[in-house]
């Protein structure tokens, strides 16, 4: 798993509740992104990171917001979840340069929004 | 606008088969091919993957084969085993991108013993 975990596992919330996702990582390597996963339309990228405090938007970003203030964490905020974001989430790292991009994902969040 | 586009949506052989998934790609920039391979419940895993200035590329059963000017690439499974059954996904990044992958959609396998 490269050293990535994700918290919470799972998640049931309601409508209108900001949640926020956690994902730690123990290498410190710079790039991290968070994805999502739903039937049908694989894995889409919502934000990803390339170092603290650097972030920027996906293909899917609208709803979420991220924050990296340590090298290890990285953040994912619904400020008002929807029913659209029911979905698994994944955090991923990228290791490797020049091109040889090797992502690596955590185990995922499935987060259910009622 | 889907970048990588994959087929099929799913594919059922039987063991010792050979499924063949298949990716097509449209931005000419992209330098980086991998694979990566889902079980139920669990985070995507890479499988294998390869550069533009080879044509194939092999690592046990598992073989990519790229065709540059048709901007297409395939894995094929060799002797396929219904441990193999799980959900691969093609992808593919440029340099220089933020390391950022574009994924296809997805194909699951199911390999019956």
């Amino acid at each position: 798993d490269a050293g990535i975990t994700q918290s919470p596992r799972h998640k049931v919330t309601e409508t209108g509740t900001p949640v926020t996702l956690r994902c730690h990582q123990t290498e410190n390597h710079r790039y991290m992104y968070w994805y999502r996963q739903d039937p049908g339309h694989g894995l889409r990228l919502i934000h990803y990171s390339y170092g603290v405090k650097d972030t920027d938007k996906g293909e899917v970003s609208d709803g979420y917001s991220v924050s990296r203030s340590k090298t290890e964490d990285f953040l994912l905020t619904l400020e008002s979840a929807t029913s659209s974001q029911t979905s698994v989430y994944f955090c991923a790292i990228s290791v490797g340069a020049g091109g040889r991009n090797e992502q690596f994902f955590g185990p995922g969040t499935r987060l259910t929004v009622l | 606008q889907q970048q990588v586009k994959q087929s099929p949506q799913s594919l059922i052989v039987q063991k010792g088969g050979i499924p063949i998934i298949n990716c097509a790609y449209e931005n000419t920039a992209f330098d980086y091919f991998p694979w990566y391979q889902q079980f139920p419940g669990k985070g995507p895993a890479l499988l294998i993957a390869i550069r533009p200035d080879v044509s194939e590329k092999k690592e046990g059963r598992f073989t990519i084969s790229f065709n540059k000017s048709a901007k297409q690439f395939s894995l094929h499974i060799m002797d396929s085993q219904p441990g193999d059954s799980a959900t691969y996904f093609c992808a593919a990044s440029k340099q220089g991108g933020s390391e950022k992958l574009v994924f296809g959609k997805g194909t699951k396998l199911t390999v019956n013993p």
